[in-house]
């Protein structure tokens, strides 16, 4: 199957920092990624669908100026999470979704947990 | 707006039984339908995708059905293991846009 990438995979920062982190499709081309966030014991949330060549579409109650996404190309995708703060930690996925033989499957990195201290 | 549901929220078996996995949904159009593990602080490992037009998935011990009329989805796994032990999470593809995910089964399978 396709394999997504994520980095870093954990990362420890100071309150008030910017944080970057890198999704890619390493064996496809990815048109559309999705960020997800999870909070400790529940389900995945969507954040923001990005779209390679366009600005990112962000769930209501996401504010875009703080999770900045960028899709520059069709296999990287990159969150960046501006002035970190506590109530940012979080477990984040990126998917990308690989329209090879119709299937239409979505297929998920393994994941970056974001402590801020 | 899609909601998707799974019972139970919980559930410990002993090894050896074979177990039923529900997953419930609120709009039936759906594109497809997915099955995922998590095992705690780790990602998430695909097990079965369902296309909408298919009714069930077969990969190993593990079979999913889908009946998108009634809004359901069912996994089932025959013969558990304790390493089957992990975090079960549903979610459906609403049509080429993202995934909505249910919030899990937590399954504990004692030796």
């Amino acid at each position: 199957g396709a394999v997504v990438s994520q980095h870093p995979s954990w990362v420890i920062c100071k309150s008030g920092t910017s944080v970057k982190i890198e999704c890619r499709s390493l064996d496809f081309q990815a048109t559309t990624m999705f960020w997800y966030r999870q909070f400790p014991k529940q389900s995945l949330m969507l954040m923001a669908t990005s779209n390679e060549g366009s600005k990112a579409t962000y769930e209501q109650g996401v504010e875009k100026d703080k999770f900045l996404i960028n899709h520059a190309s069709l296999t990287l995708s990159t969150l960046t999470v501006t002035s970190a703060h506590p109530e940012d930690s979080s477990f984040y996925i990126c998917s990308a979704r690989d329209r090879r033989g119709g299937y239409n499957e979505q297929f998920f990195g393994p994941g970056t947990r974001l402590t801020v201290l | 707006k899609q909601e998707v549901t799974q019972i139970p929220a919980a559930l410990s078996v002993p090894e050896g039984e074979n177990l039923v996995l529900n997953c419930s949904f609120t709009d039936s159009a759906i594109y497809n339908l997915q099955w995922f593990r998590q095992d705690p602080g780790k990602g998430l490992t695909s097990l079965l995708l369902i296309q909408s037009s298919q009714r069930e998935q077969t990969s190993g011990r593990l079979n999913a059905s889908l009946d998108k009329s009634s809004g359901r989805s069912t996994l089932y796994i025959a013969a558990s293991q304790p390493g089957d032990s992990a975090t079960y999470l549903c979610a459906v593809d609403n049509y080429g846009q993202n995934f909505v995910f249910g919030p899990g089964t937590r399954l504990s399978v004692l030796p």
